[in-house]
């Protein structure tokens, strides 16, 4: 099946740095790309639509500052959390849209980021 | 009301049991379903897709949408220690719209 991969599987950065997490679609063109964040035991929450070539939609309450969304290619989406706090310390999830067409789409996952902020 | 109500579980059952996994929804216009499988601390991974009502099998998994009813149902047949996860339903009106997630469901197999 479509892979999506996700780098950093995980990262622990002081307080006031900014991490870089990136999302690929290894053998398909994604147009769409979607940012999540998971807090344990729940489930996911929306952050932004990533699209290439414009600007990413952040839902409401994500501040678009704070997380930057970089979607340069048809296969690269970046997520940056810049000036991190503890309170952003979280498990980020990207997904990419694979179209299979006759109008359908399938939505695959990378394997997730877990940030710890001290 | 959320708009895709799911049982957080824990659903634990023994080995080689057939698992019922379910989630209600309150808006009419859904048609596409999915069911996703996530590991701890890992990415959702894909199971299950269905557009509009009935049923769907692949190997051990069953989907089935009853659209009449606002209600979706994976059913995992032979369960395995494996199988043990957290299964979330997702639906979305269109292809254009927003996916909606249920809470998940922790489920459990026994050995």
């Amino acid at each position: 099946g479509a892979v999506v991969s996700q780098h950093p599987s995980r990262v622990i950065c002081k307080s006031g740095t900014s991490v870089k997490i990136e999302c690929r679609s290894l053998d398909f063109q994604a147009t769409t790309m979607f940012w999540y964040r998971q807090f344990p035991k729940q489930s996911l929450m929306l952050m932004a639509t990533s699209n290439e070539g414009s600007k990413a939609t952040y839902e409401q309450g994500v501040e678009k500052d704070k997380f930057l969304i970089n979607h340069a290619s048809l296969t690269l989406s970046t997520l940056t959390v810049t000036s991190a706090h503890p309170e952003d310390s979280s498990f980020y999830i990207c997904s990419a849209i694979l179209e299979t067409g006759q109008g359908g789409e399938k939505l695959f996952f990378g394997s997730g980021t877990q940030l710890s902020v001290l | 009301q959320k708009e895709v109500e799911q049982d957080p579980g824990p659903l634990s059952v023994p080995e080689g049991a057939i698992v019922s996994l379910n989630c209600t929804y309150s808006n009419s216009a859904f048609q596409y379903f999915m069911w996703y499988r996530q590991y701890s601390r890992k990415g959702p991974e894909l199971l299950m897709y269905t557009y509009s009502s009935g049923n769907k099998e692949d190997g051990r998994f069953t989907a089935q949408v009853d659209k009449s009813s606002k209600y979706i149902s994976l059913f995992i047949r032979d369960s395995q220690p494996s199988d043990s996860a957290t299964y979330l339903c997702a639906m979305r009106r269109s292809s254009a719209s927003k996916i909606i997630f249920g809470s998940g469901t922790r489920l459990s197999i026994r050995p």
